[in-house]
């Protein structure tokens, strides 16, 4: 079956990094998205990988290892406007995404 | 912005009824999804369509129904709505022609099935 593996739940505290994990099995791969879904609204995109290495848009980065099956995502200088699930998801070999369920990230003052 | 509307955005039916969900693209976006997000599940593809009455299944595609007669709308039906279909519906399109873009999400759907 296909799996993809985060954290349930992480804290970190404002003016901080935090760096969030996910791992993958899928059939196939066609690149890693992540996104950022505040509380009761949509998924908004962050970053799309499908190369190994490591993609930086300002205080977000995420890097891929595809032999590793690994991904995370990197926020530094973490606001609390940060507070917010952060959704990996992979497109598999059929072009559909296969998504985690997510990393609920707390951020203290 | 992707010009992304979904209505209702929040439905109580009950168990037995027929519900249709509706979502409505602004810029002619070849990619519509339908997804449902429930606690503690990643989201969970429907169905989707490539084109105007070009559909396919997804992952939880029993007990849905869709239809795509113009490019901008893609209907969700539930032919007969159960409480285990309650949960938050989410639309997405793909802005570019390929099936690897980037997908957006429309604002979502509350539905509650008693």
């Amino acid at each position: 079956g296909q799996n993809i593996d985060q954290p349930t739940e992480m804290t970190a505290t404002e003016g901080a990094i935090v760096q969030i994990n996910c791992t993958y099995q899928t059939s196939g791969f066609n690149g890693l998205f992540w996104y950022q879904q505040h509380a009761g609204e949509a998924p908004t995109f962050l970053s799309y990988n499908v190369l190994d290495g490591l993609e930086e848009k300002g205080r977000f980065s995420s890097f891929l290892s595809r032999s590793k099956g690994y991904s995370y995502l990197l926020l530094k200088e973490l606001q609390m406007k940060d507070s917010a699930s952060y959704l990996c998801a992979v497109l598999d070999s059929n072009y559909q995404l296969i998504w985690g369920a997510g990393t609920k990230l707390i951020i203290k003052p | 912005d992707a010009g992304i509307t979904q209505s209702p955005r929040h439905k109580v039916t009950e168990t037995g009824t027929p519900v249709t969900l509706r979502c409505h693209q602004t810029e002619n976006h070849r990619y519509m999804y339908w997804y449902r997000q429930d606690p503690g599940h990643g989201l969970r593809l429907i169905h989707y369509s490539y084109g105007v009455k070009d559909t396919d299944k997804g992952e939880v595609s029993d007990g849905y129904s869709v239809s795509r007669s113009k490019t901008e709308d893609f209907l969700l039906t539930l032919e007969s709505a159960t409480s285990s279909q309650t949960s938050v519906y989410f639309c997405a399109i793909s802005q570019g022609e390929r099936e690897t873009d980037t997908q957006y999400f429309g604002p979502g759907t509350r539905l509650t099935v008693l």
